[in-house]
């Protein structure tokens, strides 16, 4: 595998589901990004990790969890979505350095409808 | 805060026909800029980037020049294919910041 990677493609849940996004990045990077998009709207920044700590936290409800067990996986966690949260929820990957700038590289998406 | 405007969309093209996508920031500091492209089903990709006033970024016959008198990224290709058809985001960045600011992305439609 090469890149940033997501599992699933593709995700239906009911609003009393609990279900998991996975991103894994083989690319050495020492960050990850969790976004949102939705139809006709800017991408929406989640999460940002580095080196495995959470550093950005968007105003996120809380039905949505983030983990990042090391700096090449990030999981995240969904509990009693919203039908407003169907979405393309993409991953993505850096290598942060201060002072520099960012190039992010992302993974396909993982297409989420909620019922 | 920072912010990107792009031209609404779709952008409805024939084949061989000249593409402009407009792109205008507001940002703090000196941001680089980027164009990432997302083909139906796929995730962003990042198409061209540019990291400091009138710096030209290209990549596959697209071509963008970073204008800080007019805090302008305008994407450009001279003749468009069918395979082309995506929809285009223009991003920044601060630099030492991670958080990537996109626009609303234009959705261009080339028709053979």
């Amino acid at each position: 595998e090469t890149g940033v990677t997501q599992t699933p493609r593709h995700l239906v849940m009911g609003m009393t589901n609990k279900k998991s996004l996975k991103c894994e990045q083989h690319l050495g990077h020492n960050a990850m990004y969790w976004y949102k998009q939705s139809a006709k709207k800017p991408l929406e920044l989640m999460f940002v990790y580095n080196f495995k700590e959470q550093t950005e936290n968007n105003s996120v409800p809380s039905r949505f969890s983030p983990e990042c067990p090391n700096s090449s996986h990030l999981f995240l966690h969904l509990h009693t979505l919203q039908p407003e949260d169907s979405a393309l929820y993409l991953c993505a990957s850096s290598q942060f350095t201060s002072g520099g700038y960012n190039e992010q590289f992302f993974g396909p998406g993982t297409r989420l409808t909620v019922l | 805060g920072d912010s990107v405007t792009q031209m609404e969309g779709p952008v409805t093209l024939s084949e061989e026909a000249f593409l402009t996508i407009n792109c205008t920031y507001t940002a703090t500091g000196y941001p680089s800029l980027f164009w990432y492209v997302q083909y139906p089903g796929e995730g962003l990709q990042l198409l061209l980037k540019a990291t400091k006033a009138d710096d030209k970024g290209s990549n596959k016959g697209f071509e963008a020049t970073y204008r800080k008198e007019t805090t302008s990224f305008h994407l450009e290709k001279g003749s468009v294919q069918v395979s082309d058809s995506a929809v285009y985001f223009c991003a920044l960045v601060t630099p030492g910041f991670q958080k990537l600011v996109f626009g609303t992305g234009t959705r261009l439609l080339v028709s053979p």
